[in-house]
């Protein structure tokens, strides 16, 4: 069964901190794999998305890593601002079909 | 621009009423979908269109029913509406994707929350 886990469930952290949100997942065939930052009480927006061949990809202070061969992915926030508290929500595409994370909440404490 | 237009943004229904979620994109994209959200869960897709007269299935259709006579509509239509449809439900379009399938970059509107009593 297709399945994508992100972990952790919730993370709360300082502003101006550092942190890695974890993708893991069970996808065949792939095809590729996004990263979305939903603020709470709106539509998911697309930060980044990884193609089979691509390691790594930065979005301004967000970077996203893909290992195909272990089937995991991360997203790297450098410097955290309250901005960027919202659920970051890891998608796999395979073929025609995107299969979605439930999502990690974020919550950046002042 | 506004993108992704979703009405209205909350509403209530007893059990068994119907309704229609709205949905308008002016971004000229052929393909748009409907999600729901429930909490903890991933997002699923309840149907899906490639383009006008076109539409089809998504993982969770039942209960639901669509229509694309225009480029820019997409209506979501609840009947006999239950308490399991209580939910966030997000339309969607996506810009020409690269590779002729239907799941290029998603834009999403602001989400309409339903709750069924």
């Amino acid at each position: 069964k297709n399945q994508v886990e992100q972990s952790p469930q919730s993370l709360i952290i300082l502003e101006g901190k550092n942190c890695t949100l974890q993708c893991n997942y069970t996808v065949s065939p792939f095809s590729n794999l996004r990263w979305y930052k939903q603020d709470t009480g709106r539509g998911p927006v697309s930060l980044t998305i990884m193609t089979f061949s691509e390691n790594t990809k930065s979005n301004g202070r967000y970077t996203a890593t893909l290992d195909a061969d272990t089937k995991q992915s991360s997203l790297h926030i450098t410097a955290s601002q309250l901005s960027d508290s919202a659920s970051y929500i890891c998608v796999v595409r395979s073929n025609y079909q995107l299969i979605w994370g439930a999502g990690t909440k974020l919550i950046i404490k002042p | 621009n506004a993108g992704v237009t979703q009405t209205p943004k909350f509403r209530i229904l007893k059990i068994g009423q119907s309704m229609t979620l709205q949905c308008t994109q002016d971004m000229n994209h052929n393909y748009m979908y409907w999600y729901r959200q429930d909490p903890g869960m991933g997002l699923k897709l309840i149907y899906y269109s490639v383009g006008a007269g076109i539409t089809d299935k998504g993982e969770v259709p039942n209960g639901y029913n669509v229509s694309r006579s225009t480029t820019e509509d997409f209506p979501l239509r609840l009947e006999l509406a239950a308490p399991s449809q209580t939910s966030v439900y997000f339309c969607a379009s996506s810009s020409p994707p690269r590779d002729r399938t239907p799941t290029g970059e998603l834009f999403f509107g602001e989400g309409s929350r339903l709750t069924v009593l």
